[in-house]
Formats: structure tokens, C-alpha cells, sequence
């Protein structure tokens, strides 16, 4: 079965410092893997998305991921964080195959920016 | 262009009353998605539609009912409000469905259910 774990519930980092945010998925093939950030009391945006291209992914504000197949990993990264970065972050995977445009949710990663 | 609006923002329900979350697109896509939203569990697809006239279920179906009569509307209907349903709901659309799994879903701002 298909899954997304996201290892970190909360991570807490200061302004100016590196963010990371790990996220592992299973999966018996390739899937799209995206990462949404929610705001409080917002809906999901996303951030940035792999569909199988270059492994290093590129996306809003700073941040980008790395697919890694051998890890099955993807995790999130920016170098320098700010404080209208604390949100919730998602790791998302979709199903594919017949299945395509349903998506796998991660459990969420709270980023907390301290100043 | 407002993108996925969600209606109401917020409810406080009775248990058993019927309820219906109203979600209206205007980017013209075919796919559109309703979940729900609980701690810990990240989103959970509750309903889904690839075009319109078409349903299908999702991971959480019980208790909910969908309908998509055109394009732009999903709405979704608690039939017996329960106090399990008590959760945030975001309605979703994406452009494709079955043609490419890296289609981008745009979300609403949600819909904060409380069901007592």
C-alpha cells in the first residue's frame, strides 16, 4: 500500500536558519510527490511539486526538495527561514496509475520560527 | 478571479440535523475533491468527481453525499450530522483527471464543521 510519513510533527527553527522537513513515502512505483503549506485558518497552497523530471525541485519562497529514490525521501529544505514561514507543512503523494488525481496526505510537519 | 470559494465559513451543528457545505470553482476544471481535515491525520478524501455528472468515494465516504450537477459546483451533504463529523472540510479542483497524475490541486479556505 501507498503511504507518505512525514518523521518530524513539530520542528522549530530560528529566523535566519536552515529549515528542513523530512518526508519518506512507499510506494511500488514513481509517484508525483508535492509539498502544500497550510497558514492558519487557510487552505492548502502549494509549494512545490516532483513529477519525475530533475530530482531537485524548485519552488515558491525559497524552499525546495530533493527526490531521492533510493531513500525514498523528498524531503523540504530552505536555507534561511523567516518568520512568515511558520505554518503547517504537508507531504503529498499521488496515487497514480488508474488512480490518478487522488492524493496521499502526510500527517503534517508544524513549523515553528522563533525570532 | 476568486479560485474555490467554500460556504460557510464556519458552522455550529446538532447532531442529526442535516447539513450541506457549498463549494463553487470558476477555473473550469474537471476534477474536484472534497476532504476532511483532522489532527494528526493530515487530509482524508471523502468524495471526489472527475466531471461533471460523475461521483465517486474516497477513503472516508460514510455519512456524506455528493452531487455534481455542472462544472463549477460540489456540494457536499452531511445526510445526519454525527459529533465524528466535527472536522474541517476543504474542497479541492484539479484541470485533469486520468490524464495526468501531476496536476496541481487548488484548495478553498475550508469549512470549520462543529457537530454537538
Amino acid at each position: 500500500a501507498q503511504s507518505v510519513t512525514q518523521l518530524d510533527s513539530h520542528v522549530s527553527v530560528s529566523e535566519g536558519t536552515p529549515v528542513l522537513l523530512r518526508c519518506n513515502y512507499s510506494s511500488s512505483y514513481s509517484p508525483s510527490l508535492f509539498w502544500y503549506v497550510q497558514h492558519p485558518n487557510k487552505g492548502l497552497q502549494l509549494l512545490l511539486k516532483y513529477t519525475s523530471a530533475a530530482t531537485l525541485v524548485k519552488g515558491i519562497n525559497g524552499f525546495e526538495a530533493e527526490f531521492k529514490k533510493s531513500e525514498t525521501s523528498f524531503h523540504l529544505t530552505k536555507p534561511s527561514a523567516h518568520m512568515s514561514d511558520a505554518a503547517e507543512y504537508f507531504c503529498v503523494a499521488s496515487r497514480g496509475s488508474s488512480n490518478t488525481g487522488k492524493l496521499i496526505f502526510g500527517q503534517g510537519t508544524t513549523l515553528q520560527v522563533k525570532p | 478571479i476568486a479560485g474555490i470559494t467554500q460556504a460557510p465559513t464556519s458552522q455550529i451543528l446538532a447532531a442529526g440535523r442535516r447539513m450541506t457545505l457549498r463549494c463553487t470553482q470558476d477555473m473550469r476544471h474537471n476534477a474536484m475533491y472534497w476532504y476532511r481535515q483532522d489532527l494528526g491525520l493530515g487530509l482524508r478524501l471523502i468524495h471526489y468527481s472527475n466531471t461533471a455528472g460523475t461521483t465517486g468515494k474516497g477513503e472516508v465516504p460514510d455519512g456524506y453525499s455528493v452531487s455534481r450537477a455542472n462544472t463549477d459546483d460540489f456540494p457536499l451533504t452531511l445526510a445526519s450530522a454525527v459529533p465524528s463529523q466535527t472536522s474541517v472540510y476543504f474542497c479541492a479542483s484539479s484541470r485533469t483527471w486520468g490524464r495526468s497524475e501531476r496536476d496541481e490541486q487548488f484548495f478553498g479556505p475550508g469549512t470549520r464543521l462543529t457537530v454537538l
